[in-house]
């Protein structure tokens, strides 16, 4: 089963609203990313957390991560309708997985912004 | 830097063909990683190399898969033979240094199988 699971799996909001998406993962991590990605192209990185970080800006970007409940959230504000793309977790082990050392994707929130 | 580059973008091919795709990492980058991504199955690790080593192909979903790295500017990905159920999208993608560093992703080769 999926590390990460992002919720919700679909949000749609009007254009300058703020968009917030979450995500749960199982075991224990050394960081967890968010990438996004637009319709019909490759992924791409957003922001990285570490285990030790609580919250993290990067833009319009914030990402909050409680590692008590294995969660986090990705808030977009002032969105914009660029912004409409899938947006993905992804969980790193650490060195607990040493020697086999991946991240673990989520399932993606589809986010649409209505202009 | 170009990215991570891909080839061919798209392709189409009959069942029982042949296919090879083609990855060029970031230079400097030493994970490479290829991905399978369905609206059914969402994103799939297939594989990943370590200073072209392979590390990881419990991804790999059959012997019709396989996937080298001869050097650290080129890796392939082939299917031999071909079914239906190999149409997806195919992403190539590479990171720096610790395998779990930010990936940088190419644009995607998607594979249709008829």
């Amino acid at each position: 089963s999926q590390q990460g699971e992002e919720d919700p799996q679909a949000l749609s909001i009007q254009e300058g609203e703020n968009a917030t998406m979450n995500c749960s993962y199982k075991t224990s991590i050394n960081n967890l990313q968010w990438y996004r990605q637009n319709s019909g192209r490759g992924l791409v990185h957003l922001i990285l957390i570490r285990s030790n970080e609580r919250e993290k800006h990067s833009g319009r970007l914030r990402v909050t991560l409680d590692t008590s409940k294995k969660s986090s959230s990705l808030l977009i504000t002032a969105s914009r309708a660029a912004d409409t793309a899938s947006y993905f977790c992804a969980t790193d082990p650490g060195i607990s997985n040493f020697g086999n050392e991946k991240l673990t994707f989520g399932t993606g929130t589809r986010l649409t912004i209505i202009p | 830097d170009a990215g991570v580059i891909q080839s061919p973008r798209h392709e189409v091919t009959e069942m029982g063909q042949e296919v090879t795709l083609r990855c060029k990492p970031i230079s400097g980058h030493n994970s490479l990683f290829w991905y399978r991504q369905t609206m059914m199955r969402g994103l799939e690790l297939l594989i990943y190399f370590n200073n072209n080593v392979p590390i990881d192909d419990s991804g790999m979903p059959e012997d019709r898969f396989s996937a080298k790295m001869p050097n650290a500017s080129f890796s392939t990905l082939k299917i031999q033979p071909s079914e239906p159920r190999d149409s997806a999208v195919y992403f190539c993608a590479s990171s720096l240094r610790r395998s779990t560093y930010e990936q940088y992703f190419g644009p995607g080769t998607r594979l249709t199988v008829t």
